[in-house]
Order: structure tokens, then C-alpha cells, then sequence
């Protein structure tokens, strides 16, 4: 199984762009790594996914290297509204083989 | 559609007590699952199911079962609730394999056990 490390947590202010990196050395070949939201009192919500290189949405962008071995969450211009919690999760499928780790507390200050 | 939904959203147990979390999806998912999140933790896996009439146990299935019997509901039972049972329960769904992980949750079950 492939694990992660996240930062446990970090602070960001309104308006600046917040780069999250996870680190994933065991990744496999068929693995996507995905990244998750979590609002205090509610269930975690989807962001994104990739494989490489980068992926962008309305909501984010992620970075993936060569090597896969990282991938960092990027959220451009952050409101209050993003303080959260944010998981990072390696897996090619299974639901046996999808673990969340602590996830990388997130708090925006005005 | 409504999404996922679980009821209760918060119950008191006494130790030894039974009871069920439901949950539901109006999604036409295949697969269901069930995760409990302690404080300050990411959540875990209790037990899922890739279709109706099949189950499976996920990272800490003790203490729980589950059965599918419709596409729809997926039911986490308690047999005997112990204090250590006491977290914050989630339900999820999605559509395949191959969209595994893009999984929709529930508002959640707060369970307590005294």
C-alpha cells in the first residue's frame, strides 16, 4: 500500500495561493492520487485527481512530477471558506486499499 | 437528486445497546461503504460492498455488519455497542472501479456510547 505524508497543518491569509505537497515514495505504476476536502461536521468531498504532470479544475490545480513520487495541491487565491481539512490519498481501486491518513489542517486568517 | 443520506444524525447509545445507521443513495451507485472518523484522525474503513448482495470487511470491521440487499441502502449494524464504538460515522458511494475515487459522503452519524 502506498502511504502518504502530509503536513499536519498550515496557515495561509485571504487572497494568497496555498501549495499543499504530499509525499508518496511507495506509489505504483497503476496508482492516481487523489485529494479530498473536509469541513468541520461534514463528510469529506472530492477536489481532484490525477495521474501526472497537472491537472486543473475550477476548484484547484495538482502537480504531479516525473516521478511521481509528490504531488502538490494547489488552491490560488484562498478565502476563509477554504479552512479545512485537506487528505491526500494514493490507490489504483478497491476500496480495501483507500486510506486516509490524518489529512493537513488548513486555516485561513483574514 | 438528494446524494447520500444516513439518519440518525446524532445518537446516545448505552454500553451493550444494538442498534443501525442507515443510509441511502438515489444515485444508482454500485459501491457502498462505511467509515468511522475519530477525533482529529482521517477516517477508516469499516466495510464496503461493490454491489447488492455482496459485502466485505474494510481496516476495522469488528463490532459491525452490514448487508446490501438493494442498490440503494446499506445498513451498519452494532450489535453491542461498546464505548470505543463511540465516533463520528460516514457513509459513501460511488460509481465503479474505474471512478472509485471519486466517492460522494454523507453528512454523517454522530454516535455516542456510555
Amino acid at each position: 500500500l502506498a502511504k502518504t505524508t502530509q503536513p499536519i497543518s498550515m496557515d495561509s491569509y485571504e487572497g494568497q495561493e496555498v501549495n499543499i505537497t504530499c509525499s508518496h515514495n511507495n506509489i505504483a505504476t497503476n496508482d492516481y492520487i487523489t485529494w479530498y476536502q473536509q469541513f468541520p461536521s461534514q463528510g469529506p468531498r472530492f477536489i481532484i485527481q490525477g495521474y501526472k504532470t497537472k491537472v486543473t479544475n475550477e476548484v484547484a490545480s495538482l502537480f504531479i512530477p516525473a516521478d511521481r513520487k509528490s504531488s502538490t495541491l494547489s488552491l490560488p487565491r484562498v478565502s476563509l471558506s477554504d479552512t479545512a481539512v485537506y487528505y491526500c490519498l494514493v490507490g489504483d481501486g478497491g476500496y480495501n486499499k483507500l486510506i486516509f491518513g490524518a489529512g493537513t489542517r488548513l486555516a485561513v486568517h483574514p | 437528486n438528494a446524494g447520500v443520506t444516513q439518519t440518525p444524525k446524532f445518537q446516545v447509545l448505552k454500553t451493550g445497546q444494538s442498534m443501525t445507521l442507515q443510509c441511502a443513495q438515489d444515485m444508482n451507485h454500485e459501491y457502498m461503504s462505511w467509515y468511522r472518523q475519530d477525533p482529529g484522525m482521517g477516517l477508516r474503513l469499516i466495510h464496503y460492498s461493490v454491489g447488492a448482495g455482496i459485502t466485505d470487511q474494510g481496516e476495522v470491521p469488528n463490532g459491525y455488519n452490514v448487508s446490501r440487499s438493494t442498490t440503494e441502502d446499506f445498513p451498519l449494524r452494532l450489535l453491542s455497542a461498546a464505548p470505543s464504538q463511540t465516533s463520528v460515522y460516514f457513509c459513501a458511494s460511488s460509481y465503479g472501479t474505474s471512478d472509485y475515487n471519486e466517492q460522494f459522503f454523507g453528512p454523517g452519524t454522530r454516535l455516542t456510547v456510555l
